[in-house]
């Protein structure tokens, strides 16, 4: 089965950073993805990680460690319009499940 | 260049009628998935096509719900009768093979209401 945990909700001030941490227990895994989704639209992709390590992307960053099956999503200099939900999901082929997202709130 | 293509946005039926969600994806993807997010049970895969032939329906939720692929421009979920319990939002999404590292691209989604 798959197992993918992140916190419910995250408030942070606009200028500041915030991490968002992922764990996962999954039957197969060839990557882990985080989307970012505005309230009443799609999800759209942000980041991707296969190997360990820290993949930097202007203000956010994404970290892998296969090992301990944790990743988290780090977003800095933060700004109203990063108010949004962020799901971390895993691939298993082709097979993406995703986990129930963090709410973001960010706050003037 | 077009992203996913969803239609209509909003649907608002009565139980026991029938559905049809519409989807054209990406142009050049071979790959085409259709999801539901619902508060309780999040994102959800339901169905699964590569080249146009399904290859995963494990998702689908019972009978009343079926999906087809046509041809590489176009695919259409149905829900016959449908049930207030599936009211949600369904996405579709897709990708240029399917398989590893190919980023999924999402479609803005229906809002199914089911009175």
């Amino acid at each position: 089965g798959q197992n993918i945990d992140q916190p419910t909700e995250m408030t942070a001030t606009e200028g500041a950073i915030v991490q968002i941490n992922c764990t996962y227990q999954t039957s197969g895994f060839n990557g882990l993805f985080w989307y970012q989704q505005h309230a009443g639209e799609a999800p759209t992709f942000l980041s991707y990680n296969v190997l360990d390590g820290l993949e930097e992307k202007g203000r956010f960053s994404s970290f892998l460690s296969r090992s301990k099956g944790y990743s988290y999503l780090l977003l800095k200099e933060l700004q109203m319009k990063d108010s949004a939900s962020y799901l971390c999901a895993v691939i298993n082929d082709y097979k993406l499940s995703f986990g129930a997202g963090t709410t973001v709130t960010v706050r003037a | 260049d077009a992203g996913v293509i969803q239609s209509p946005r909003h649907e608002v039926t009565e139980m026991g009628q029938e559905v049809t969600l519409r989807c054209k994806p990406i142009s050049g993807h071979n790959s085409l998935f259709w999801y539901r997010q619902t508060m309780m049970r999040g994102l959800e895969l339901l169905i699964y096509f590569n080249n146009n032939v399904p290859i995963d329906d494990s998702g689908m939720p019972e009978d009343r719900f079926s999906a087809k692929m046509p041809n590489a421009s176009f695919s259409t979920l149905k829900i016959q009768p449908s049930e207030p319990r599936d009211s949600a939002v369904y996405f579709c999404a897709s990708s240029p093979a399917g398989v590893g590292t190919d980023t999924q691209y999402f479609g803005p989604g229906t809002r199914l209401t089911v009175l």
